[in-house]
């Protein structure tokens, strides 16, 4: 079975705090993905990335940053926490075949004080 | 640019009935896939089905079936026979398969309820 795992379940932060999160994939998936879920607007893609130390801004990329230093782990990075970054972060992996679905971990709820 | 619509936020089933979950979509490309993905209170995203733009019949994974209608860039999910634990959110994604990014495009989800 695909499994992709995320650090943390849930995070509660204070504003201005550098927040990591970690994602982990044990398919040997070239491609992963940073969403975040807000009621009402489904997932929308904050980063991706198609290779090792390669990245792509997504739809909202503004106040992220990532990192891929290995294939199987991809790290999303709020340098400086702000409210409005309380959301879901879900991350996915696929491979490059055509047919392939993403493969999503069970999310992180962060809250952001 | 490619745009996922669900007009329905929530719906209600009762058990045991079929539902049909509405999604359009909006693209100039003429190769890409659709795919349904449902996602319960605990979080976690589940696959259900996918349909590629030159499939010739529509796809079909148990319960679930996609009513495929090209011309009218419509992709609605058939649930058949009901369960308590289809209650869940329901999210129709599109990716362009002649992008090697491999990104989806979410429509905004719909909430479904079985009644008991």
């Amino acid at each position: 079975d695909v499994k992709v795992t995320q650090s943390s379940r849930y995070l509660v932060k204070r504003t201005g705090e550098k927040v990591f999160l970690e994602c982990v994939q044990d398919m040997d998936h070239e491609n992963m993905f940073w969403y975040r879920q807000d009621p009402g607007l489904g997932l929308r893609l904050i980063y991706f990335s198609y290779d090792v130390k390669m990245k792509e801004k997504g739809d909202i990329p503004e106040g992220y940053s990532v990192s891929r230093e290995k294939k199987e782990r991809f790290s999303l990075i709020l340098e400086s926490a702000s409210t409005n970054q309380t959301s879901m972060y879900l991350c996915a992996s696929s491979s490059s075949r055509v047919r392939e679905t993403q493969y999503f971990g069970p999310g992180t709820r962060l809250l952001v004080l | 640019a490619q745009k996922i619509t669900q007009t329905q936020p929530g719906m209600f089933v009762q058990e045991k009935e079929a539902v049909t979950l509405d999604c359009t979509y909006d693209t100039s490309d003429q190769s890409y896939g659709l795919f349904w993905y449902k996602q319960p209170s605990s979080g976690e995203m589940i696959f259900l089905i996918y349909q590629g733009s030159y499939d010739e019949q529509n796809a079909t994974e148990g319960r679930y079936s996609l009513n495929f209608q090209k011309a009218r860039k419509s992709a609605n999910l058939v649930i058949s026979a009901s369960q308590l634990g289809d209650s869940a959110m329901y999210f129709c994604a599109m990716r362009d398969r002649e992008d090697s990014s491999y990104k989806l495009i979410f429509g905004s989800g719909t909430r479904l309820l079985v009644r008991p």
